[in-house]
């Protein structure tokens, strides 16, 4: 069964400094996707960035970027120059390539300082 | 594009009475579209799957007399809460995706449900 984890159930970081979100993740399979999801107080679901498995180039949004470690399972997420507005619970989420069952981590509380 | 809107936003029922949450894809037609709960300060926890025109898939541990789940169409999808209980107040989201690209899931707004 694939696992998804995130160890940092909570970070706060200041206005405009760099904060990364951890993601560590478990399957025996080769084809998947990876996402990070941000849902901001609204509750509305966003989807952030998204990464392919087969592709080892790291994914980037703007001020977004992962360090994909496809070996180390691990897929962390880089918020640079942090805004007020990213303040929000960032999910990592894992979906096999011929599934389409989402599986979330428990999620990151972040708060973005003034 | 890609927007997927959810009717009530937020709404309060009585215990022993049933309430319908609507889930609609605006400009694309999801084949398939998910149900999911999540509680306070918690993550998504997926409660099933529906596809257009055949019976919702739910996941272990899901009642599915309590949660009625129809696909009528290619961009509407219900769950009916049955019989609603307090224990059943959550926050009910849904998600749609297309046919060939069911990994890239698109997610309404949410229902607040409390049931008094």
């Amino acid at each position: 069964a694939q696992t998804v984890t995130q160890s940092q159930p909570e970070m706060s970081v200041q206005e405009a400094e760099t904060v990364t979100l951890s993601c560590t993740y478990d399957t025996s399979e080769n084809n998947y996707y990876l996402f990070w999801y941000k849902q901001p107080p609204s509750r509305q679901m966003i989807l952030v960035i998204r990464q392919e498995a087969y592709k080892q180039q790291n994914a980037t949004e703007n001020r977004f970027s992962v360090n994909f470690q496809k070996a180390a399972k691990s897929f962390s997420l880089k918020i640079s120059d942090s805004q007020l507005g990213d303040t929000a619970m960032y999910f990592c989420a894992f979906v096999l390539h011929r599934d389409d069952k989402i599986i979330f981590g428990k999620g990151t509380r972040l708060h973005i300082l003034p | 594009g890609a927007v997927v809107s959810q009717h009530p936003s937020w709404v309060i029922c009585k215990s022993g009475t049933s309430v319908k949450i609507e889930c609609r894809s605006l400009d694309f037609q999801a084949t398939t579209m998910f149900w999911y709960r999540q509680f306070p300060k918690q993550s998504l926890m997926l409660m099933a799957t529906s596809n257009e025109g055949s019976k919702a898939t739910y996941e272990q541990g899901v009642e599915k007399d309590k949660f009625l789940i129809n696909h009528a169409s290619l961009t509407l999808s219900t769950l009916t809460v049955t019989s609603a209980h307090p224990e059943d107040s959550s926050f009910y989201i849904c998600s749609a995706a297309r046919d060939t690209l069911l990994y890239e899931q698109y997610f309404g707004p949410g229902t607040r449900l409390t049931v008094t």
